[in-house]
């Protein structure tokens, strides 16, 4: 039972370029998350997806970011026209949701991949 | 926003001490769920445990063990006879109320294990 994986692991790229972070959840989780991570700080929440449908974008996810998860499957994380302040470790987690409508306050078990570290030059 | 607050920044002990990590949270869920990871040099965050707000029993799991204390907000994390394998950030989360999906951390304890 493989875990959740990300690639790259590390992404060096000059300010004004396009990157792009791929994320593959645990088989059959139909819950996957994208986090933002800087230096001495807790992960901040970007975006989330249940199966191919985007839910949920954080205010931090700015116009230059879009993420996409095709087939309910692998996602990608897309950054253009990098700035310095997009350096940070971005990291990915999925979840197997068993109930379609949760009771308020439910939440089940997000597991993390080891996360992308991006430095913009 | 309802924050998760960790105010110790770093904490250093020699192995096999014991060393407790503190958690304090805001809510205004009456059922919520608690989580802490961990995460070794590596970078990759690894779940140690989930607690729902129903029960408030200690739970132990080897040299770990978590006191919740509802009235005083706080969850805390304590591990027994330290390693120096043990030395990593640890944080405390909770989902962000209003969403049951997007996790709210603190801002870690760097714990630092010498042998």
């Amino acid at each position: 039972d493989t875990g959740v994986s990300q690639d790259p692991r590390h992404k060096i790229t000059k300010r004004g370029q396009n990157v792009t972070f791929r994320c593959d959840p645990i088989s059959e989780h139909n819950r996957l998350y994208w986090y933002r991570q800087t230096l001495g700080q807790g992960p901040e929440f970007l975006t989330y997806f249940q199966n191919e449908a985007q839910l949920e974008k954080s205010r931090l996810l700015s116009d230059r970011f879009s993420a996409e998860r095709p087939k309910g499957s692998f996602s990608t994380l897309e950054i253009q026209r990098t700035e310095q302040g997009d350096s940070a470790m971005y990291l990915c987690a999925s979840s197997l949701a068993v109930r379609q409508i949760l009771a308020s306050g439910d939440q089940e078990t997000q597991y993390f991949g080891p996360g992308t570290r991006l430095l913009v030059l | 926003a309802q924050k998760v607050t960790q105010a110790q920044t770093e904490i250093s002990v020699v192995e096999k001490e014991d060393v407790t990590l503190d958690c304090v949270y805001e809510t205004r869920d009456t059922t919520y769920y608690l989580f802490w990871y961990k995460q070794p040099p590596s970078g990759e965050l690894v779940f140690l445990i989930r607690r729902n707000s129903f029960d408030e029993q200690n739970e132990i799991s080897g040299r770990y063990s978590w006191n919740f204390q509802k009235s005083t907000s706080s969850f805390n994390f304590t591990i027994t006879a330290s390693q120096v394998v043990d030395s990593a950030v640890y944080f405390c989360a909770r989902p962000f109320s209003g969403s049951a999906r997007q996790l709210t951390f603190g801002s870690g304890t760097q714990l630092t294990v010498l042998p």
